[in-house]
C-alpha cells in the first residue's frame, strides 16, 4: 500500500510568488493534517480535516495560508504571497478512526520550501 | 505553557544498550493519547508507539516500550538494545480533546539520540 504522497519534494520560489503544496493521504485514511517543521519553531500543526471538511484551522499563521481538501484524496496547502519566513519543510500525515482508538499518524516524505 | 516537555535536548547511547527518553505531559482531559515518533535524519517521521490514557498496561512495540506513569504525567520512551539505525530524532506527542469536540495534537521539541558504535 502506498503511503501519504506529498509533492513536489523541493519547492524553491522568490518571495511573492504563489506556491501550491500538494498532498494524497493514504486511502481509507478519515483524517488529514498539514504541519510545518523549522528549526526555530519545532512541529507545528497547521490544520487538520476530518472526512475532507476543516476542523481545526487555529494553527494556520495568516491569512497567505489557505487548505483545501476537496475529495478523499487529495489536500493543498497554498501560500499567496510567500515570504522567506516561510521556509520550511512542509509534512503532510493521514490518520484512520478504526485503528482501536489510536489514529496514529501517518507522514508524508514533506515538501523543503525554500523562498529566496 | 509547554504541554509536551522533553528536556533532553540530545543522548548518546553505547550500541546494544538500553536507553530512555523523557516526555513529560500537562492536560486536563481525562482521555487522550500519547505517542512516540521517530525522524532519522533523512527527514520521514514514522510512528513508533501508542499510549491511551485509559490502557492499563504499559505498550510495547518490539524493542520500544512505553513506561506511562498517569499520575506523574509521564510517558518515556524505553529502547532496548539500541542499534546505530535508532540514532535520530526522536518526539513525544499528545491527542487532547477540546471542549469542541475536536482533538489538539501537541508534538515536544524532540530528543536527539546518537547510537555509538
Amino acid at each position: 500500500d502506498a503511503g501519504v504522497i506529498q509533492s513536489p519534494r523541493h519547492e524553491v520560489t522568490e518571495m511573492g510568488q504563489e506556491v501550491t503544496l500538494r498532498c494524497k493521504p493514504i486511502s481509507g485514511h478519515d483524517y488529514l493534517f498539514w504541519y510545518r517543521q523549522t528549526m526555530m519553531r519545532g512541529l507545528e500543526l497547521l490544520i487538520y480535516f476530518n472526512n475532507n471538511v476543516p476542523i481545526d484551522d487555529s494553527g494556520m499563521p495568516e491569512d497567505r495560508f489557505s487548505a483545501k481538501m476537496p475529495n478523499a484524496s487529495f489536500s493543498t496547502l497554498k501560500i499567496q504571497p510567500s515570504e522567506p519566513r516561510d521556509s520550511a519543510v512542509y509534512f503532510c500525515a493521514s490518520s484512520s478512526t478504526g485503528r482501536g482508538g489510536r489514529n496514529e499518524q501517518f507522514f508524508g516524505p514533506g515538501t523543503r520550501l525554500t523562498v529566496l | 505553557a509547554q504541554k509536551i516537555t522533553q528536556t533532553q535536548p540530545g543522548m548518546f547511547v553505547q550500541e546494544k544498550e538500553a536507553v530512555t527518553l523523557d516526555c513529560t505531559y500537562d492536560t486536563s482531559d481525562p482521555s487522550y493519547g500519547l505517542f512516540w515518533y521517530k525522524q532519522p535524519s533523512s527527514g520521514e517521521m514514522i510512528f513508533l508507539i501508542y499510549q491511551g490514557s485509559y490502557d492499563q498496561q504499559n505498550a510495547t512495540e518490539g524493542r520500544y516500550s512505553l513506561n506511562f506513569q498517569k499520575a506523574r504525567k509521564s510517558a518515556n520512551l524505553v529502547i532496548s538494545a539500541s542499534q546505530l539505525g535508532d540514532s535520530a530524532m526522536y518526539f513525544c506527542a499528545m491527542r487532547e480533546a477540546r471542549t469542541s469536540g475536536t482533538y489538539k495534537y501537541i508534538f515536544g521539541t524532540g530528543t536527539r539520540l546518537k547510537v555509538l558504535a
